[in-house]
């Protein structure tokens, strides 16, 4: 199986910084990896799928980059609701995988 | 709008049976194969099951592999998981997810259910 080593494990910033959260295959996914935010008594969201493509919905300062074993989310200018838990998922192969998640605090 | 929810948790003893139901609507459901998705408490997220759009294949981890079965209803657009001889590890909350444009990736999720295995 694919293990995917996610960093760091917890985040804190203020509203209207920018932010990176990194994300490390064992071994070679191509670009497909996702990027899922969670929040108590929502659903998950999936926010950008294969490396760096925004699902409908994800706002703009939501980006991601990598290809290979190193992907990264960058937040620009963090708004209120961007704050939560953050995790990493291959979708290249069977089975998927997901990182620990990284938790993203208000300072 | 998309709207998957889940029902069917509760407090089970080890050794026993559970079914878990996820109600879809919002899509055609019998065009995307579907998957469950747990998450034990203070944990991160781990797949359990995928089913193909007209149920013909499943896939689960071998954490689960003869205990757990994912099975469908398209006619009612809605996704079950069939969990026996439960341990006190499959303690989780479990997600319903619908799968996207690849196999693995999961573009709507429920808010999930809770399973507690304790005597």
């Amino acid at each position: 199986d694919v293990q995917m080593t996610q960093s760091p494990s917890n985040l804190a910033a203020s509203p209207g910084e920018s932010v990176s959260i990194n994300c490390k295959a064992s071994k070679s996914i191509s670009k497909y990896l996702a990027w899922y935010q969670q929040k108590p008594g929502k659903a998950n969201k999936l926010l950008i799928y294969s490396g760096s493509t925004l699902q409908s919905g994800t706002p703009s300062r939501f980006s991601g980059s990598g290809s290979g074993t190193d992907f990264t989310l960058t937040i620009r200018n963090l708004e209120p609701e961007d704050f939560g838990l953050y995790y990493c998922q291959q979708h290249n192969e069977y089975p998927p995988t997901f990182g620990a998640g990284t938790k993203l605090e208000l300072k | 709008e998309v709207q998957l929810v889940e029902s069917g948790g509760g407090l089970v003893q080890p050794g026993r049976s559970l079914k878990l139901s996820c109600a879809a609507s919002g899509f055609t459901f019998s065009s995307f194969a579907m998957a469950w998705v747990r998450q034990a408490p203070k944990k991160g997220l781990e797949w359990v099951a995928t089913i193909t759009s007209g149920g013909s294949n499943t896939y689960y981890p071998d954490s689960v592999k003869g205990r757990f079965t994912i099975s469908r209803d398209n006619a009612k657009s809605t996704l079950y998981l069939q969990m026996d001889s439960l341990r006190s590890e499959d303690t989780a909350t479990y997600y319903c997810a619908k799968d996207g444009l690849r196999r693995g990736l999961f573009d709507y999720w429920g808010q999930g259910v809770m399973v507690t295995v304790s005597s």
